[in-house]
């Protein structure tokens, strides 16, 4: 049981390049999140799914996209990267606890720089 | 706008002493408060908090919560270097999605 896991560790981009994160967990949680987190901002929500084929924005979603095309993975992608987007993004995984969404369990966490 | 704040932003102690981190909140649907413990990597979860005055406990480590003031306390006892991390506190919110504010995080460090 791995958890959380997250793809790949670190990356640098050029400015204008495009790539996607890839988050996977084996828990079965239904609910899926991506967040990032830059000193002194805490954690922010970007995008968040609460099943399979379902995405929606959440606090700072601009510059980015997510796909959910089966349950145990959640993809974030930037198409055109700026230097703005400079930050560790973590994935984040919960299961339904007495009549809502729980405890989130978090992925290990993706360095980007964008130059 | 929901709002979290811990306080303080940094502390530093030495090893064997107790500490007390504060969270406050105004959130508007509250569910829950959550306690993580942060070292560099992943957020990893300590407590959960629901109900007020009701303790939770891991070992060292305490934690509750006040419904009516709104705010959470998470405590360690006998403090060690590998207690040193950031401690964020989270609340959950009753939207559907399970919206967590986190606050800016107390940055703990304890000296041998």
């Amino acid at each position: 049981n791995a958890g959380v896991t997250q793809t790949p560790k670190f990356r640098v981009l050029k400015t204008g390049q495009s790539m996607t994160l890839l988050c996977a967990q084996d828990m079965n949680h239904e609910y899926m999140y991506w967040y990032r987190q830059d000193p002194g901002m805490g954690l922010r929500l970007i995008h968040y799914s609460v099943g399979e084929g379902t995405t929606a924005k959440g606090e700072v979603p601009d510059g980015y996209n997510v796909s959910r095309l089966k349950k145990q993975n959640f993809l974030l992608g930037l198409e055109s990267a700026a230097p703005s987007q400079t930050s560790v993004y973590f994935c984040a995984s919960s299961t339904w606890a007495a009549g809502g969404p729980g405890e989130q369990y978090f992925g290990p966490g993706t360095r980007l720089t964008v130059t | 706008e929901d709002k979290v704040v811990q306080s303080p932003l940094s502390l530093v102690v030495h090893e064997g002493d107790t500490v007390t981190l504060n969270c406050s909140y105004e959130v508007t649907n509250f569910r829950s408060l959550l306690w993580y413990k942060q070292e560099k990597k992943a957020p990893t979860f300590l407590f959960m908090l629901t109900s007020s005055g009701i303790e939770k406990k891991s070992g060292r480590l305490s934690s509750i919560l006040d419904k009516k003031e709104l705010f959470s306390i998470l405590n360690i006892t006998a403090t060690q270097t590998g207690d040193s991390a950031v401690y964020l506190c989270a609340t959950l919110g009753g939207t559907s999605y399970g919206k967590l504010t986190f606050g800016q995080g107390t940055i703990l460090t304890v000296h041998p």
